[in-house]
């Protein structure tokens, strides 16, 4: 267990609708990551934040947008979605720069119907 | 902007035989050098990292080799196992708010 807690495990919704990605990072870590994992790719960075703040952005789509809030924890909001959207969506965290060991949560499996 | 090239994309070795997997990259500033296994469906997990102020590291039986000069990084596996078998994905960080990552090697281990 990698202290990172993702709900939900498994996600299945239809095209067009709207879905919230739960992240807990590990006691401790003020940086939290996500990304987005389809079918036999590899991991696309898709945003992170500190403390709060967002710091860095990848190839986050518009329709998704993210936040961290006071406790720490972040949600990544997936809207008007695509049978495309369908991955394994990751969040990660570390204490804070890049330069640290980042700790995936078990991911939350999003099904586009 | 930065880049990070891993090679292979697949990899087949026989049980019990070594396997070694690269990373090359772009950006001189990168001073920390992950490398991530990925069992099917799970979540990535660290399994060895280095930084850029030594040149080598071992774990048991997974190293990994930096060579700052020519921007490149290993990881070799020695006396391969069924549970090797997995995607291992190599990254470079610095200073700055996120990891570059590799595209992944998946490593397959015949009996």
């Amino acid at each position: 267990d990698s202290g990172v807690t993702q709900t939900p495990k498994h996600l299945i919704t239809a095209t067009g609708q709207r879905v919230t990605l739960r992240c807990s990072p590990r006691s401790g870590d003020l940086s939290v990551y996500w990304y987005q994992q389809s079918l036999d790719q590899g991991l696309q960075f898709l945003i992170q934040y500190y403390n709060g703040e967002e710091r860095a952005k990848g190839n986050i789509l518009e329709r998704f947008s993210a936040q961290q809030f006071p406790d720490l924890h972040s949600e990544l909001n997936l809207s008007s979605l695509e049978l495309g959207d369908s991955a394994l969506y990751f969040c990660a965290s570390s204490v804070d720069t890049a330069s640290d060991i980042q700790y995936f949560g078990a991911g939350t499996r999003l099904s586009v119907l | 902007g930065e880049n990070v090239e891993q090679h292979p994309s697949t990899l087949s070795v026989q049980e019990g035989d070594s396997a070694v997997i690269k990373c090359t990259y772009s950006d001189s500033a990168s001073n920390y050098f992950p490398w991530y296994k990925q069992e099917l469906g799970k979540r990535p997990q660290l399994i060895i990292d280095i930084r850029s102020n030594v040149g080598e590291k071992k774990d048991q039986r997974i190293a990994v080799t930096l060579n700052k000069t020519a921007k490149h990084f290993s990881l070799h596996i020695t006396e391969t196992q069924p549970e090797d078998s997995a995607v291992y994905f190599c990254a470079t960080g610095d200073s700055n708010y996120q990891l570059i990552w590799g595209a992944g090697t998946k490593l397959i281990i015949k009996p």
